[in-house]
């Protein structure tokens, strides 16, 4: 079975940074998403990492060790329409991704 | 161009009727996935659909849920005998492929609740 594990609700400051963990115990790994996903509205996916080391684009980027079971993503000059659940998902090497129960952002001014 | 939909928005049924959930995925998207997400919960993979091949339905719950995909194209997730505990929303995504590493694009998913 998998273990996708991240904190429940985070809060931050406009203009701040924050890092949302992500740990993982999967049978087998074939890649690591993160998805943000706004109140009653669809994930949209932000980043996909398969190898080890750090995925920069724009103001978000995530980080990966495999060895670890452990990723983060990475939020800079946080905005407040980044206020947001962002999901956690790895691919184990069959069909299905299995996806943590989100980490609830709140950006305050 | 068009993203992937899904038909009905919402849905409300009575504890075991039988209720239908249709996904429409982008155009060329040759996998479909099934999810569903419980207040507070994580997505659940149901079931996924890649071209021709055999579905994967190793995530369905039960022997009342079931899906299939027409054509390659549209696919229909059905419940029957629905329960209260049925109620979620149910979501779809489709991908370019089934590799790994192709994005997932999500519709708006179908929100049933179970009276």
């Amino acid at each position: 079975g998998q273990n996708i594990d991240q904190p429940t609700e985070m809060t931050a400051t406009e203009g701040a940074i924050v890092q949302i963990n992500c740990t993982y115990q999967t049978s087998g790994f074939n890649g690591l998403f993160w998805y943000q996903q706004h109140a009653g509205e669809a994930p949209t996916f932000l980043s996909y990492n398969v190898l080890d080391g750090l995925e920069e684009k724009g103001r978000f980027s995530s980080f990966l060790s495999r060895s670890k079971g452990y990723s983060y993503l990475l939020l800079k000059e946080l905005q407040m329409k980044d206020s947001a659940s962002y999901l956690c998902a790895v691919r184990d090497v069959g069909n299905d991704m299995r996806f943590g129960a989100g980490t609830r952002l709140t950006v305050k001014p | 161009g068009a993203g992937v939909s899904q038909s009905p928005s919402n849905k409300v049924t009575e504890k075991g009727k039988d209720v239908e959930l249709r996904c429409d995925p982008i155009s060329g998207h040759t996998a479909l996935y099934w999810y569903r997400q419980s207040l507070g919960q994580g997505l659940e993979f149901l079931i996924y659909f890649q071209g021709n091949s055999a579905p994967d339905k190793s995530g369905l719950p039960s022997d009342r849920f079931s899906a299939e995909r027409t054509g390659g194209s549209v696919s229909t997730l059905t419940i029957q005998r629905t329960q209260q505990e049925d109620s979620a929303v149910y979501l779809c995504a489709s991908s370019l492929t089934g590799a790994a590493y192709n994005e997932q694009f999500f519709g708006p998913g179908t929100r049933l609740t179970v009276l």
